[in-house]
């Protein structure tokens, strides 16, 4: 596509619950990146896919959160119970080949009551 | 480890006002830096870049020059229109594959 596709734009669970965020990047683009921004602060790197692999997912907080792209293309940033420490924005990037040609999508707003 | 202090927001100013957003960093290495934009319900979008000293990075009539020796890569615009209300984030990279570290981010509001 055009630009990078992150959906949904907004979710809204309830503590404990489980939840997936999808990306979709600029189609051929090789590198994706996940990060989380809170209210106030900058964003935080995540997760670091080149192609299918994790690269570095050295900024995954804990074990509840996981990250998945399994054909090289969309990738879905999974949660396992939710707590309310989590609520911010999550951005996904994708840059044809690492460096820093980043493009990045408008986020999902995760919001844990 | 590697980090980005930039001034705290919101910086608010009048039209045609000269802009200046200071930041500094820590890094082991050479990094290279970026200023980057959020407007109103956009994503994120890369204003500017500096990959080595002394080089300055230009786009909008925005500038940024890449200070070694004082470890800073400050934000300026000589005349700021409305549509420049944003948030800029300065940030940084050190590893090849373009990880990226950010700043807190300044709001910078332009009245009429």
């Amino acid at each position: 596509g055009a630009g990078v596709s992150q959906t949904p734009s907004n979710k809204v669970t309830e503590k404990g619950k489980y939840v997936e965020l999808r990306c979709d990047p600029i189609s051929g683009h090789t590198a994706l990146y996940w990060y989380r921004q809170s209210l106030g602060q900058g964003p935080e790197f995540l997760i670091y896919f080149q192609g299918t692999g994790a690269a570095d997912d050295s900024g995954l907080p804990n074990d509840r959160f996981f990250a998945v792209r399994p054909e090289g293309s969309v990738s879905t940033l999974k949660i396992q119970r939710t707590e309310r420490g989590d609520s911010a924005v999550y951005l996904c990037a994708s840059s044809l080949n690492g460096g820093d040609g980043y493009t990045f999508g408008s986020g999902t707003r995760l919001t844990v009551v | 480890g590697d980090s980005v202090t930039q001034m705290e927001g919101p910086v608010t100013l009048s039209e045609e006002a000269f802009l200046t957003i200071n930041c500094t960093y820590t890094a082991t290495g050479y990094p290279s830096l970026f200023w980057y934009v959020q407007y109103p319900g956009e994503g994120l979008q890369l204003l500017l870049k500096a990959t080595k000293a002394d080089d300055k990075g230009s786009n909008k009539g925005f500038e940024a020059t890449y200070r070694k020796e004082t470890t800073s890569f400050h934000l300026e615009k000589g005349s700021v229109q409305v549509s420049d209300s944003a948030v800029y984030f300065c940030a940084l990279r050190t590893d090849s594959w373009g990880k990226l570290q950010f700043g807190a981010g300044t709001q910078v509001v332009v009245t009429p």
